[in-house]
């Protein structure tokens, strides 16, 4: 099946530092999310980003598809940034529906 | 709030039983998918099902089984409970079969 790595796997920042978090995955894919899990375990919608760049506030995402990989990008971060940042994507060839094959997520903690 | 409605929140129970998890998709969406995210394993994809009828199976266990009704709201049951059963179960929703897709704040089931 299709293979998503993210990376890096931890991340700590103090308040107000940038970054950017990556996800390669290993096959063409027609569904691509970024989702941030909350440390209540919420699974909150950032991106829906098959290709193309998207800017929401503080956050922005990039898919490059041709080149299999995404990356979210954290300007200006918050404290409540931290948690899990998860990226999945569902396979081109999949026409039964979505099924999100998640990569093992990017855990960051932002310090005051 | 994604929309997608999750009952209960929490469940406690012992080994050997059975558990009906419920989820009501958002309004309109059509396309019903269930998750499983344990420490072990991330999260994976369970079962998906498409304005009443299966469309598409993951790594989801024989003694587990879903439904989505003429309402259109799922339930996911699972049946001789075992201590690795303990999990958070995440239901989504979307508009169509490849779509964004939207995650309700997940049941929290602890065997013990």
């Amino acid at each position: 099946g299709i293979q998503v790595e993210q990376s890096p796997p931890d991340l700590i920042l103090q308040e107000g530092a940038n970054s950017t978090l990556r996800c390669n995955f290993s096959d063409s894919v027609n569904n691509l999310q970024w989702f941030h899990q909350n440390p209540w375990g919420q699974l909150i919608n950032l991106f829906y980003i098959p290709s193309g760049t998207k800017q929401n506030g503080r956050l922005s995402a990039t898919t490059v598809a041709t080149e299999r990989y995404s990356l979210l990008y954290i300007s200006s971060s918050q404290t409540t940034d931290s948690g899990v940042y998860f990226c999945a994507v569902n396979l081109m060839n999949n026409n039964a529906g979505n099924m999100l094959t998640f990569g093992g997520g990017t855990r960051l903690m932002v310090k005051p | 709030d994604s929309g997608v409605t999750q009952t209960p929140k929490h469940l406690i129970t012992a080994t050997g039983q059975r558990v009906t998890l419920r989820c009501s998709p958002r309004s309109g969406d059509l396309s019903v998918y269930w998750y499983q995210q344990s420490l072990d394993q991330g999260l994976q994809f369970l079962i998906q099902y498409y304005n009443g009828e299966e469309r598409a199976k993951g790594n989801i266990l024989e003694r587990f089984s879903a439904q989505q009704f003429p309402d259109l709201h799922s339930e996911l049951n699972l049946s001789s409970l075992e201590l690795g059963d303990s999990a958070l179960y995440f239901c989504a929703s979307s508009v169509a079969l490849r779509t964004e897709a939207f995650f309700g704040q997940g049941t929290r089931l602890t065997v013990v």
